[in-house]
């Protein structure tokens, strides 16, 4: 079946730094990419969504410019979360699809800014 | 606006029996519905879906119904076993592949 590999599982950064979460499609091509977060006892948020080789679509809320997203190739899209702050702590998971193959997530990242 | 909701925060079964897990929407362009199951610090593993042509689908011990005039689904679990605790969201997509929209998720306990 389908997997997607989501990097790092965890990371704790300092305030002010940036972090990059990587998401791989490791047996299909993934033509989209979806990143969601979800705070605590709360739904999946959708943040963004990217095409290969396009320009992510952000909803409604989310900064594009703190929360930047490539999706550069069929198999690898990544989430740079800028500047972070406390606030940006959170669970972000990536979800890829492609021809034949519907929604896979990855496992997540527990991100935890101090 | 809320365009997907499970309205039970939590849902206790005894094991064995049947657990229904309610979602209900308000788009009524969404045609393609999911349920995931998942685990704290975990990404969501899928369980079922439905497409909008269809009123039932069946995989096993999960059901899923689509009741498009009510704008409701259910899911079904029978026979339930501790290992299907977990969180239950259910999922939404207006455009095939496109973009989910999440319920808030329910909780589900079984016991023993």
């Amino acid at each position: 079946g389908a997997v997607v590999s989501q990097h790092p599982s965890r990371v704790i950064c300092k305030s002010g730094t940036s972090v990059k979460i990587e998401c791989r499609s490791l047996d299909f091509q993934a033509t989209t990419m979806f990143w969601y977060r979800q705070f605590p006892k709360q739904s999946l948020m959708l943040m963004a969504t990217s095409n290969e080789g396009s320009k992510a679509t952000y909803e409604q809320g989310v900064e594009k410019d703190k929360f930047l997203i490539n999706h550069a190739s069929l198999t690898l899209s990544t989430l740079t979360v800028t500047s972070a702050h406390p606030e940006d702590s959170s669970f972000y998971i990536c979800s890829a699809s492609g021809a034949s193959y519907g929604y896979t997530f990855g496992s997540g990242t527990r991100l935890t800014v101090v | 606006d809320q365009q997907v909701k499970q309205n039970s925060p939590s849902l206790s079964v005894q094991e064995g029996r049947i657990s229904i897990l309610n979602c209900d929407y308000t788009n009524s362009m969404f045609d393609y519905f999911l349920w995931y199951k998942k685990y704290p610090a975990e990404g969501p593993t899928f369980l079922i879906s439905i497409s909008s042509i269809k009123d039932k689908n069946e995989d096993g011990r999960f059901t899923v119904f689509l009741n498009k005039s009510a704008k409701h689904l259910s899911l079904h679990i029978v026979p339930s076993q501790p290992g299907d605790s977990a969180v239950y969201f259910c999922a939404a997509s207006a455009e095939g592949y496109g973009k989910l929209t999440f319920g808030q998720g329910t909780i589900l306990t079984v016991h023993p």
